[in-house]
């Protein structure tokens, strides 16, 4: 069975500009949640998104948003880029109900100049 | 307000030393407390899923046991290869699949 899978890899952005991350989740899997890893703060929940609605939401600033689509496939926009926001972004995936267990992807590394 | 915490923070072992990581938390309902390992640079990998006090689980070197306060990794005889950092996280109360990750612990096993 495939794993969840992040594109792009790596990502070096500018400040002021705005990125789309993708994240493909495991078949069969219809929850989405999309975290911020960095070395001070660890790993912090920013959004989950389940059948294509947004079910729960983290303290990001509205510079943070997301999507599902039908297929599951998932997108994070992160608009008017800031130095701060260079970290490690991950997405897990799950069947969505209560206790299930996240499988992780391998991130996607975004670097602010 | 729903906390999750891991001790040491740092931890270097000689190979087959054997030890235990910490997860304490604080939360309202636990639905379920998970480990995962990370390595440098890449995404948390699943170990464990576990979901009532006194609850164990096991995999090669690695056991995982729940209380109704905390969660202790033991990691027996460890290699070389099993330096990584230990995450612990918790989903809590109603909110289907918000999970709360702990700080991580650092583990570094010495050959």
């Amino acid at each position: 069975k495939a794993g969840v899978t992040q594109t792009p890899r790596y990502l070096i952005k500018t400040r002021g500009q705005q990125v789309t991350l993708s994240c493909s989740p495991i078949s069969g899997h219809r929850s989405v949640s999309w975290y911020q890893q960095t070395p001070g703060q660890g790993l912090q929940f920013l959004f989950e998104y389940f059948s294509e609605t947004q079910r729960n939401k983290g303290n990001f600033p509205g510079r943070f948003s997301g999507r599902q689509f039908s297929n599951s496939r998932s997108e994070m926009n992160v608009s008017t880029l800031e130095l701060g926001d260079s970290a490690l972004y991950l997405c897990a995936s799950s069947r969505g109900q209560e206790g299930e267990t996240q499988y992780f992807g391998p991130g996607t590394r975004l670097l602010v100049l | 307000e729903d906390q999750v915490t891991q001790s040491p923070e740092a931890l270097r072992l000689q190979e087959g030393e054997s030890s235990s990581l910490n997860c304490s938390y604080t939360v309202s309902g636990l639905r379920g407390l998970f480990w995962y390992r990370q390595d440098p640079g890449k995404g948390p990998e699943f170990l464990f899923t576990l979901y009532s006090a006194g609850e164990e689980k096991e995999k090669e070197r690695l056991k995982a046991t729940l209380t109704k306060k905390e969660s202790f990794l033991h990691i027996t005889a460890p290699k070389p290869e099993d330096s990584a950092t230990y995450l612990c996280a918790v989903q809590a109360g109603t909110s289907y699949d918000k999970v709360i990750f702990g700080p991580g612990t650092s583990l570094s096993v010495i050959p």
